[in-house]
């Protein structure tokens, strides 16, 4: 079962635009919603998370958008950097209910940010 | 301090064999997590131990899986019987107990799997 949907699945970008992605989720229980940051030959690193009850947090050039009643969840990457080419994953969990903070990734999107 | 490291870093081995992955968790870390990651796609959770114990198995694929952590540090993922299928990443993360507010999980650089 698909929990994370995530889209698109590749994305090239001009330095210094803005890069989008897109998570939908299903399940209503998830509790904690985090991105992920993966360089080719290396594993995820946290990049910014969000609880939802809160509709966004940004980080730097980093920004979450969560709108629960639509069960949706995006990443904003303002000025985009050619060094922020990697792939990204979206990810939730069921954190506070379940307390094994386990993630469910979505498929991932590779990044491109043409110089 | 050191991250989580994870050895080997490359295994190819032929189908039906047993192969064993190790992790070694970042000092500290009670929780400690395996994940598969399959080419082009994203990390699938397989297990979770809380100390020395799996406290959520539910993502093993089958009875051919096996993970340990005897002392509560050094987790070994253990496959039985491999199967081309098989071939992945294999991911370990580890992270402080999860309790009042959320711990952030710490990957190692990850074991590809090859079964020939």
């Amino acid at each position: 079962q698909q929990q994370v949907k995530q889209s698109p699945q590749s994305l090239i970008v001009q330095k210094g635009g803005i890069s989008i992605i897109n998570c939908a989720y299903e399940n209503t229980a998830f509790d904690y919603f985090p991105w992920y940051q993966q360089f080719p030959g290396k594993g995820p690193a946290l990049l910014i998370a969000i609880r939802p009850d809160v509709s966004e947090k940004k980080e730097g050039r980093f920004t979450i958008s969560f709108n629960k009643s639509a069960k949706q969840f995006s990443l904003h990457i303002m000025d985009s950097q050619p060094g922020d080419s990697a792939t990204y994953f979206c990810a939730a969990s069921i954190f506070w209910s379940s307390n094994t903070g386990k993630l469910i990734f979505g498929q991932g999107t590779t990044l491109q940010v043409k110089p | 301090g050191a991250g989580v490291s994870q050895t080997p870093s490359n295994k190819v081995t032929e189908k039906g064999k047993y192969v064993e992955l190790r992790c070694d968790p970042i000092s500290g870390h009670t929780a400690l997590y395996w994940y598969r990651q399959s080419l082009g796609q994203g990390p699938e959770f397989l297990i979770y131990f809380q100390g020395t114990g799996a406290a959520d198995d539910s993502g093993l694929p089958n009875d051919r899986f096996f993970a340990v952590r005897p002392e509560g540090s050094v987790s070994t993922l253990k496959i039985q019987r491999t199967e081309r299928g098989d071939s992945a990443v294999y991911l370990c993360a580890s992270s402080l107990t999860p309790g009042k507010t959320y711990n952030e999980q710490f990957f190692g650089p990850g074991t590809r799997l090859t079964v020939l």
